[in-house]
C-alpha cells in the first residue's frame, strides 16, 4: 500500500504558466514533507519543505500548501520555466524521526514528469 | 566536493556475484541514509546511520544486503550473491540533522544490473 500518492505521472505546463503538482498521504504520522526535483542520471535535489504545524512555506517561485484535514500537499511553480521541467517527487516523514511505520528514511511518491513547453 | 558522492557509477555484475558500493556523505553530516529505487518508482529507504551507529534496518530486502559506516562518515553498501532483481539505482543521502527531520542531500546513485 503506497502511503505517498502522486497520481499523475506527466504534466505538461506552458513557459510562463502556472504548475501545481498534487500529493496524497495516508499515514496521519507524518509531519514533515518535502519536495524534491530530479534530472535524468542525476539524484533527487532538495526544493522545498514544510511541517505540519504550518500551511504554506514559500521560497521565490515554489510554494507548498499543506492540507491535514484532507491529507493533501501541493506545490506551485510559478513562472514555470524551461529549467523547470524534470521529475518531481513528494516525500514525507514524521518529526520524531521515524515515517510511523519503524522506518527512519523518508517515504517517497512515485514521481510527477513535469515538461514545460515553450 | 562539496556534495554526496557515490561509486562506481554504473555496476553490472553476474547473478550470484557479490557487490560493493560506496557512499561519501557531505563532510560533517550526522545522518546517512540509503535508499533504492526501481524503474518509474520513487526511492525506497533501505537503512540509517546516525554517526557510526546503524540505527534502522528495516528497509533492507533480505539478509543479502549488509550496510556499514565504521567511523562515522564513508558507508558501504553490500549485496551478497545478487539476483535479478537487485537491479535498480541505489542511492545514498546524508543530512546535518538526526533523523528523518532535515533535508536530506542525495548523490547521484550508483545504477546495478545484474545479468
Amino acid at each position: 500500500d503506497q502511503q505517498v500518492k502522486q497520481n499523475s505521472p506527466s504534466l505538461s505546463v506552458q513557459e510562463g504558466r502556472i504548475s501545481i503538482l498534487n500529493c496524497d498521504y495516508t499515514n496521519s504520522m507524518f509531519d514533515y514533507f518535502l519536495w524534491y526535483k530530479k534530472y535524468p542520471a542525476e539524484g533527487p535535489t532538495f526544493l522545498i519543505s514544510i511541517s505540519s504545524i504550518k500551511d504554506k512555506n514559500e521560497d521565490g517561485r515554489f510554494t507548498v500548501f499543506l492540507n491535514k484535514s484532507a491529507k493533501h500537499l501541493s506545490l506551485h511553480i510559478v513562472p514555470s520555466q524551461p529549467g523547470d521541467s524534470a521529475v518531481y517527487f513528494c516525500a514525507a516523514s514524521g518529526l520524531l524521526g521515524n515515517s510511523g511505520g519503524g522506518a527512519d528514511g523518508l517515504t517517497f511518491g512515485k514521481g510527477t514528469h513535469l515538461i514545460i513547453q515553450p | 566536493g562539496a556534495g554526496v558522492s557515490q561509486s562506481p557509477r554504473y555496476k553490472v555484475a553476474k547473478r550470484g556475484q557479490d557487490v560493493a558500493l560506496r557512499c561519501d556523505p557531505i563532510s560533517g553530516h550526522v545522518s546517512l541514509f540509503w535508499y533504492q529505487q526501481a524503474l518509474g518508482q520513487g526511492p525506497e529507504f533501505l537503512t540509517y546511520f546516525q554517526n557510526e551507529a546503524q540505527l534502522d534496518k528495516s528497509g533492507l530486502p533480505s539478509d543479502r544486503f549488509f550496510a556499514e559506516r565504521p567511523e562515522g562518515s564513508v558507508s558501504t553498501l553490500k549485496i551478497q550473491r545478487t539476483q535479478q532483481e537487485d537491479s535498480a539505482v541505489y542511492l545514498c543521502a546524508s543530512s546535518l540533522d538526526r533523523g528523518a527531520v532535515g533535508p536530506q542531500h542525495f548523490g547521484d546513485g550508483t545504477r546495478l544490473s545484474i545479468l
